[in-house]
């Protein structure tokens, strides 16, 4: 079973800083989901991943597959960018494609 | 841009009614998940759907729980008998392809007295 853990649990920084959420995984995986929830619960899909690097606007998302290690990162952080960021992974062969998920990041912003 | 949506947003229900959460996937979606978030933890798969079956589920998913595409648009999740337990928020995912990202509607957020 695959046991996904992300770093820090709670996040606060001030308006523009660069801000790095981490997420580690124990089995290898068939792709890596970042998914920010809003505070009214609704969930968005950021990035999905497999390999590299992916960026959009100022998010960008890595991973590291050998390390079994993810990253996301946000460069001149908003207030508006205030959520949980949840990091899921679809293990390696015969799932359906079911999303094991950590327990998110909180992410505060402040202006 | 094409989005999940779900019925309720909010459903209050006594312990041991039946409840119908409903989702209506991106149309052109062929995968249809539901998933559930109990208040403070984390998200977590309840079951997966597929060329009009259950392609896998959780060990949550039990007899209780089932789940249908009554038409060509909606995706519902039933629980039978609802207990305590069963409060929490309720998202449901489609995606196009095994491989494709996964798109989550807003959640119903169930809650048994």
């Amino acid at each position: 079973k695959n046991e996904v853990e992300q770093s820090p649990q709670n996040l606060t920084a001030q308006e523009g800083e660069f801000i790095t959420i981490n997420c580690s995984y124990s089995v290898g995986i068939s792709a890596l989901h970042w998914l920010q929830q809003h505070p009214g619960g609704g969930i968005v899909s950021l990035f999905m991943l497999s390999s590299g690097k992916k960026k959009h606007g100022r998010l960008i998302a890595t991973i590291n597959i050998q390390e079994k290690h993810s990253s996301l990162h946000i460069t001149a952080s908003h207030p508006r960018d205030s959520a949980v960021y949840i990091c899921a992974v679809r293990n390696y062969g015969g799932s359906q494609g079911n999303l094991i998920f950590g327990k998110g990041t909180k992410l505060s912003v402040k202006p | 841009e094409p989005e999940v949506t779900q019925t309720p947003s909010h459903q209050v229900t006594q312990m041991g009614q039946e409840v119908i959460l409903r989702c209506v996937p991106i149309s052109n979606h062929l995968y249809f998940y539901w998933y559930r978030q109990i208040l403070g933890q984390k998200v977590e798969f309840l079951v997966s759907f597929y060329n009009n079956e259950i392609s896998e589920k959780s060990e949550i998913f039990d007899d209780q729980f089932s789940v249908e595409r009554p038409d060509g648009s909606n995706f519902t999740l039933k629980i039978r008998s609802t207990k305590l337990e069963d409060s929490a928020m309720y998202f449901c995912a489609s995606s196009p392809g095994l491989f494709y990202e996964q798109y989550f509607g807003p959640g119903t957020r169930l809650t048994v007295t």
